[in-house]
């Protein structure tokens, strides 16, 4: 079965970088897009980047460009979330979600969230 | 990009039906089918409900419907049962220069 597992949560420095990684399995790895969606304590979801894992070709919200990379690792069917230079805005959990087969703009398989606290 | 508009919280009861609404602009919900719905129960990660607006996902119960008038697509549950409650999110492909995907700001469906 479909299955996307996130590494463990993390407390960052004001000003440091985290990188998150997000597992597949149970499918091909380079035939479905993975986005990355955030959500603050108590708030709503963010949609923040997306790429594609078999070219590595990436797309990201205004609002990260210039903080946020995504990567891919084939060999591993992992993708990465690296976000730079944090601030306390940036704690939240982050998500790492599959496009459906059937629907390029719908989420059909969700990581866990990985919870990153940045605090000094 | 500013968040689709979403009513904060709806309610009902047992058996009842509720609708959300989720409001774009005709860069997003306007122009493009591309308007899905996802349930978050507290502590758990975001369910795909409805896809390309009115569409269910196999597995989802056909208590949940989902529609499109305008800048405005709707997410109805009927026959309203205890574990619908939950955080409710549309979201929508969108042609701003400044994201790709923009989400709601979140339906709290309360059972009575």
């Amino acid at each position: 079965q479909v299955q996307l597992v996130q590494s463990g949560a993390g407390v960052k420095k004001p000003g440091a970088s985290v990188k998150v990684s997000c597992k597949a399995s149970g499918f091909t790895f380079t035939t479905y897009f993975m986005h990355w969606v955030r959500q603050a304590p108590g708030q709503g979801l963010e949609w923040m980047g997306i790429i594609n894992p078999s070219s590595g070709g990436t797309t990201y919200a205004q609002k990260f460009q210039g903080r946020v990379t995504l990567t891919r690792d084939t060999s591993t069917s992992t993708v990465y979330m690296d976000l730079s230079s944090l601030t306390s805005d940036d704690t939240a959990l982050y998500y790492c979600a599959r496009a459906a087969s059937y629907s390029d703009s719908a989420f059909d398989h969700w990581g866990q969230g990985t919870l990153v606290t940045v605090s000094s | 990009q500013s968040a689709l508009t979403q009513p904060p919280s709806v309610s009902g009861s047992p058996g009842q039906s509720v609708t959300i609404s989720c409001t774009g602009t005709s860069s997003d919900v306007g122009n493009y089918n591309r308007v899905s719905w996802y349930q978050q129960p507290p502590g758990t990660a975001p369910k795909l409900i409805i896809y390309e607006v009115s569409n269910r996902p196999s597995g989802v119960p056909d208590r949940f419907s989902g529609s499109k008038s305008g800048n405005t697509a709707s997410l109805t549950i009927s026959g309203l049962q205890a574990e619908d409650e939950a955080d409710y999110y549309c979201s929508s492909y969108t042609t701003s220069s400044t994201s790709l995907y923009v989400f709601g700001t979140a339906t709290k469906v309360t059972v009575l």
